[in-house]
């Protein structure tokens, strides 16, 4: 079975401070790896995804995960936090059939200035 | 650009009502889910379409049902609210080809 979790419930940097938000996952077969955002009061927007291509992957605004098969991780960086960048983050792993994701927890990210 | 829209973003319903979320999209896309996201739980699927007139439970589908009557339309039925359905609704749909989901801004729904 497929899972995700999310090790930080919250984080809080400081703003042009370095961005880590961590995820593992497991999955009985090679899977797909998403990340999303979701800013106050708006929908989910896709940050990234990982589909068995290059391990390393660049999204928007900045953002990059990195897939390690080894440690089960695909954890999400960004090299310097911007005050936009403050919202929740989830980190999702492929299903199965019929596009079915699941779901971490979340992480809420705080940046101050 | 591509859309998926819900009929409210904020509800209030009584216990016992019945209350229908509507979820559309413009995208032609074959599959549509319904979510619940409640704090420290992230997202939960209810149930999900992969055609017209086809439903699969998720795996919290006790106390809602849905209904598909044409591929662009998905809407998400509490037969009888309960308090403990004040939650987020999310709807999303993917095309069948690749496994991103587009989600719709949600509703927020409280039943009191």
């Amino acid at each position: 079975a497929q899972s995700v979790t999310q090790l930080d419930s919250h984080v809080s940097v400081s703003e042009g401070t370095p961005v880590l938000l961590r995820c593992n996952y497991s999955s009985s077969y090679s899977p797909s790896l998403f990340w999303y955002v979701q800013h106050p009061n708006k929908g989910l927007q896709l940050l990234l995804k990982y589909t068995s291509a290059a391990t390393l992957v660049k999204g928007i605004n900045g953002f990059e995960a990195e897939f390690k098969k080894s440690e089960t991780s695909f954890h999400l960086t960004k090299p310097s936090a911007h005050m936009s960048d403050a919202a929740e983050y989830f980190c999702v792993v492929s299903s199965g059939g019929y596009n079915k994701l699941i779901f971490g927890a979340g992480t809420r990210l705080a940046v101050h200035p | 650009d591509v859309k998926v829209t819900q009929s409210s973003r904020y509800l209030v319903k009584r216990t016992g009502e019945k209350v229908f979320l509507e979820c559309v999209q413009d995208m032609d896309h074959e599959n549509m889910f319904w979510y619940r996201q409640d704090p420290g739980l992230g997202l939960r699927l209810i149930y999900f379409s992969y055609d017209v007139k086809m439903k699969e439970k998720g795996d919290i589908p006790e106390g809602y049902s849905v209904s598909r009557e044409k591929k662009e339309r998905f809407s998400l039925i509490l037969e009888s609210a309960s308090t403990n359905q004040t939650s987020m609704y999310l709807c999303a749909s993917s095309p069948t080809e690749n496994n991103e989901q587009f989600f719709g801004p949600g509703t927020r729904l409280t039943v009191l």
